[in-house]
C-alpha cells in the first residue's frame, strides 16, 4: 500500500520569499513521485516528477523537488515566490499505474 | 491537440436522479482515469481504462457508479440514484505509458481535464 502526507494544509509566504511545501510518502517499493498544481476551478497541471533518475528534479515555473529516500520525502521548493504561484499543490505517488494523492497544500503569496 | 476535455463543466441535480459525465482524452493516449475530488481533499482514484478495458476499480466506486470506454476513445461516468454525498468534482485524466525495452513503465504522466463539478440537492 502507498500513502502520501502533505504537512501543512496552508502555507503563506511573502512575494520573493522561499517556498517550501512538504511531502512525505510511504511505499513498499521505490515509488514514482509527482507534484501537481491546481488553480481555482481548473484541473491539475504537472509541475514535476521523479522517476528514479536524478534525485533533484526541476520542473516548470522555477519549482524543483528533491527525492530523499532516507527521509521518505519529496519536498517542493522555489527560491522566490511570485504572486502567480498562489494555488493548491498536490503531491502524488504512483505505483503500478495507481495514483495516490495527498490532501493538498494551499499556497498564499502576500504582496 | 486541445488536451483533455470534460462535459459538462457543472451539473446540478436533485437527489435520486441519474447523471452522466463525458471525458475526451488526448487523442493518442490509451489510458484514461477517473478521480473524485471533494473540498479540501486530494483527488481519489475511482477507475482506469487501458484502451476499452477497465483494468481497476476502487472500492469507492459503488454499484451506483459505472464507467465505460466503448471504443477506447472517450469515456462516460454514470452515477445512478445520486445522493448528496456524491457532490464533488469529478476529474478525468489520460496518459500514454511508454515502453522501456519489453517492460511498460508506469511513469506515465497523467494529463488532467478541467473537471465536472456535481452538486446534488
Amino acid at each position: 500500500a502507498q500513502s502520501v502526507t502533505q504537512l501543512g494544509s496552508h502555507v503563506s509566504v511573502s512575494e520573493g520569499a522561499l517556498v517550501l511545501l512538504r511531502c512525505n510518502y510511504s511505499s513498499s517499493v521505490p515509488p514514482y513521485l509527482f507534484w501537481y498544481v491546481q488553480y481555482p476551478n481548473q484541473g491539475l497541471q504537472l509541475l514535476l516528477k521523479y522517476t528514479s533518475a536524478a534525485t533533484l528534479v526541476k520542473g516548470i515555473n522555477g519549482f524543483e523537488a528533491e527525492f530523499k529516500k532516507s527521509e521518505t520525502s519529496f519536498h517542493l521548493t522555489k527560491p522566490s515566490a511570485h504572486m502567480s504561484d498562489a494555488a493548491e499543490y498536490f503531491c502524488a505517488v504512483i505505483l503500478a499505474g495507481k495514483s495516490t494523492f495527498g490532501d493538498g497544500t494551499t499556497l498564499t503569496v502576500k504582496p | 491537440d486541445t488536451g483533455v476535455s470534460q462535459n459538462p463543466r457543472h451539473k446540478i441535480t436533485k437527489r435520486g436522479q441519474n447523471v452522466t459525465f463525458r471525458c475526451d482524452p488526448i487523442s493518442e493516449h490509451n489510458r484514461l482515469y477517473w478521480y473524485r475530488q471533494t473540498l479540501g481533499q486530494g483527488p481519489e482514484f475511482l477507475t482506469y481504462f487501458q484502451n476499452e478495458a477497465q483494468l481497476e476499480k476502487s472500492r469507492l466506486l459503488s454499484d451506483r457508479f459505472s464507467a465505460e470506454r466503448p471504443k477506447g476513445s472517450f469515456s462516460t461516468l454514470e452515477i445512478q440514484r445520486t445522493e448528496q454525498g456524491d457532490s464533488a468534482m469529478y476529474l478525468c485524466a489520460s496518459s500514454s505509458p511508454r515502453l522501456a525495452g519489453a517492460i511498460e513503465t508506469f511513469t506515465d504522466t497523467q494529463y488532467f481535464g478541467p473537471g465536472t463539478r456535481l452538486t446534488v440537492l
